[in-house]
């Protein structure tokens, strides 16, 4: 089976821009998480989706936002960017269980200038 | 929520000792731990992971062990080599599809 992927990569954007990261999880996976991951402040859970919905969400400002689609592909959004917002941004998939492996993408690397 | 501390930072050790990777958490709920591995500019990958109803598991030169009762579980790597260098993270899973991360430990296996 193909992995995780994540789209883009990379990414450098400006303060107050907004940017939509991809994720499109293992077949038949339906539950997809996503992290961010800094040097300060490790890895941080922002939410998860399964069958659309959004399930279980962490600590984050309302200006992190996603969604996921009938295909269990997954993207996230930030709007309004400021610098602390540069990090790596991980998705990880799953069957859905609860005590289901999580399995990683690549991640997109953000940049804001 | 949940809290998960992981000590120690760093580890240094000679190749053919061993590590050891102690994790603590403080939600009761969790129920599933998993450890991962991660090398420079790459992805997390999963190298073992054990749920709350088994003690111990272990797989070729990489164990894990859980106290459920103490809330804490450790890694254990044998026979380090030098290709064992990461920053190993431990993880807990307090409620659906979130993993909450230890801080992570920098391993170094010197030859």
């Amino acid at each position: 089976k193909a992995g995780v992927t994540q789209t883009p990569r990379y990414l450098i954007k400006t303060r107050g821009q907004q940017v939509t990261l991809s994720c499109s999880p293992i077949s038949g996976h339906r539950s997809v998480s996503w992290y961010q991951q800094t040097p300060g402040q490790g890895l941080q859970f922002l939410f998860e989706y399964f069958s659309e919905t959004q399930r279980n969400k962490g600590n984050f400002p309302g200006r992190f936002s996603g969604r996921q689609f009938s295909n269990s592909r997954s993207e996230m959004n930030v709007s309004t960017l400021e610098l602390g917002d540069s990090a790596l941004y991980l998705c990880a998939s799953s069957l859905g269980d609860r005590n289901n492996e999580q399995f990683f993408g690549p991640g997109t690397r953000l940049t804001v200038l | 929520g949940e809290n998960v501390e992981q000590h120690p930072s760093t580890l240094s050790v000679q190749e053919g000792d061993s590590a050891v990777i102690k994790c603590t958490y403080s939600d009761s709920a969790s129920n599933y731990f998993p450890w991962y591995k991660q090398e420079l500019g790459k992805r997390p990958q999963l190298i073992i992971d054990i749920r709350s109803n088994v003690g111990e598991k272990k797989d070729q030169r990489i164990a894990v062990t859980l106290n459920k009762t103490a809330k804490h579980f450790s890694l254990h790597i044998t026979e380090t080599q030098p290709e064992d260098s990461a920053v190993y993270f431990c993880a807990a899973s307090p409620g659906w599809g979130k993993l909450q991360f230890g801080a992570g430990t920098q391993v170094v296996v010197t030859p």
